[in-house]
């Protein structure tokens, strides 16, 4: 079955750059109509919608984070990443990477986007 | 951007309570809205999709319905391995937000 498997560094420093890979396993990468998502959580609070990213490389990105946000995709690695850029300590958060799926019923009606895989998240604290 | 209400922000009921979670959004979203359940370090699992899908593996106990801008998760018969928070999303339009939280205690 599909796992999605965060791995990065987990200490960054103020105004330097978070990466992070997502690496995807056990089933199809580039089939099908699936995206790519990241979604963060601080401790003790909500999620939060980093943005989504096909195989072509297209990309949607939250208004929030767009102008610090970048999402790539490695189609021979099977891996997505995520960059922030000029972080400060908000970013300390756990992120994940999720797949994206969507849904037709069996009359040809369309059903929306779902998360459906979820990685066990990496936690990324910004400090000095 | 569309934003998402949930109520209550919390609460705490007994072994083999009825469970009611409501979701509004700001705007018309169809039935573009799936419910999330996320147990204390762990990631968040699919429960619902599109309003009233019931993902495969998810306990029948679990439903969700959706009348007008509101939409809401059911579980019909509580149990110990539910306390967790309970999230609504909104898959309308990008961003795709998600709405605050339901924690859910026994």
């Amino acid at each position: 079955q599909v796992q999605l498997q965060e791995s990065g560094p987990g200490l960054v420093k103020p105004s330097q750059t978070l990466s992070l890979t997502c690496s995807v396993s056990g089933g199809p990468f580039t089939s099908g109509s699936s995206y790519w998502s990241w979604v963060r959580q601080p401790a003790g609070k909500g999620l939060e919608w980093i943005g989504r990213i096909y195989t072509s490389g297209s990309a949607n990105y939250n208004p929030s984070l767009k102008s610090r946000v970048r999402m790539s995709v490695d189609t021979s690695k099977n891996q997505f990443s995520l960059r922030l850029t000029s972080v400060t300590a908000a970013d300390t958060a756990v992120y994940y990477c999720a797949r994206v799926n969507n849904y037709y019923d069996s009359d040809g009606a369309y059903h929306g986007w779902f998360f459906d895989l979820w990685g066990r998240g990496t936690l990324v604290t910004v400090s000095s | 951007d569309i934003q998402l209400t949930q109520s209550p922000s919390s609460l705490s009921a007994s072994v083999g309570d009825r469970v009611t979670i409501t979701c509004r959004a700001s705007q018309y979203i169809l039935t573009y809205l799936n419910w999330y359940q996320q147990k204390p370090g762990k990631a968040p699992i699919l429960l619902v999709y599109a309003a009233s899908f019931l993902q495969t593996g998810v306990p029948s106990r679990f439903s969700g319905t959706r009348s007008g801008t509101g939409f809401t998760l059911t579980i019909s018969s509580l149990q110990p391995e539910d306390v967790a928070t309970y999230y609504c999303q909104q898959t309308d339009t990008t961003p795709f937000n998600f709405g605050p939280g339901t924690t859910v205690d026994i």
